[in-house]
């Protein structure tokens, strides 16, 4: 089983949805949780960090399920500018190592 | 405010040919320093890090090598480039908060 698992997708949703992204780890001993956001051709740049009681940041809702050990991420009122790859991402031992997922590619269309 | 810079931006190398990829942290001392690879359509694999001068650990065995002459400074080298290291290399280093923080990266191609 891997460390970080993501549906690659892609997802295609049309402007205005609400779309949600689920990511599994396997190290129930994780101690912190991201999710990057990832251009075509750039370099990732963080979008959020997860915490155990949820947090939200505008459009973008991160939740952690430590019982199940999976993060979601929703975001809502989808844009255009939201198209991109999001990484999960997982510190699985409390260093400075994180862990990377794939990744979850979606569009949004018009 | 901190930023991290790589060069170049772009490289197409051929096979056999050595490499030098240059990172530079401003703005913070002392940084833990990474590089990771990432290939075509596939995730960021960790290649090396370092917590201080001249201190590197190695996470895969492979072509390459690191080296953190100043604290600031992150190299990344082969004596001999394979087909297989083409991909985006990436930089990052780490905040207090534990999150990583990219540099544009650099896009080689081996031919």
């Amino acid at each position: 089983r891997k460390e970080v698992e993501q549906d690659p997708g892609p997802f295609n949703v049309p402007e205005g949805a609400t779309v949600a992204f689920n990511c599994t780890y396997s190290n129930s001993a994780s101690q912190s949780f991201f999710w990057y956001r990832q251009d075509c051709r750039k370099e990732p740049k963080l979008l959020m960090s997860v915490y155990s009681s949820g947090n939200e940041d505008g459009r973008f809702t991160a939740q952690l399920n430590r019982a199940s050990q999976y993060i979601s991420l929703l975001i809502r009122d989808s844009k255009l500018s939201d198209s991109a790859t999001y990484l999960c991402v997982v510190n699985p031992g409390g260093g400075n190592k994180l862990t990377f997922g794939t990744g979850t590619q979606l569009k949004v269309e018009l | 405010s901190q930023t991290i810079h790589q060069w170049p931006a772009t490289l197409v190398q051929p096979v056999g040919s050595p490499l030098s990829l240059e990172c530079t942290v401003e703005g913070t001392s002392n940084p833990n320093l990474y590089w990771y690879r990432q290939a075509a359509g596939r995730g960021l694999q960790l290649l090396f890090y370092s917590v201080g001068i001249g201190q590197i650990s190695s996470e895969v065995p492979q072509n390459l090598s690191a080296s953190r002459p100043q604290d600031r400074q992150f190299i990344l080298s082969s004596k001999k480039l394979l087909l297989s290291d083409s991909g985006f290399y990436l930089c990052a280093w780490t905040g207090v908060d534990e999150t990583q923080y990219f540099g544009p990266g650099t896009r080689l191609l081996v031919l």
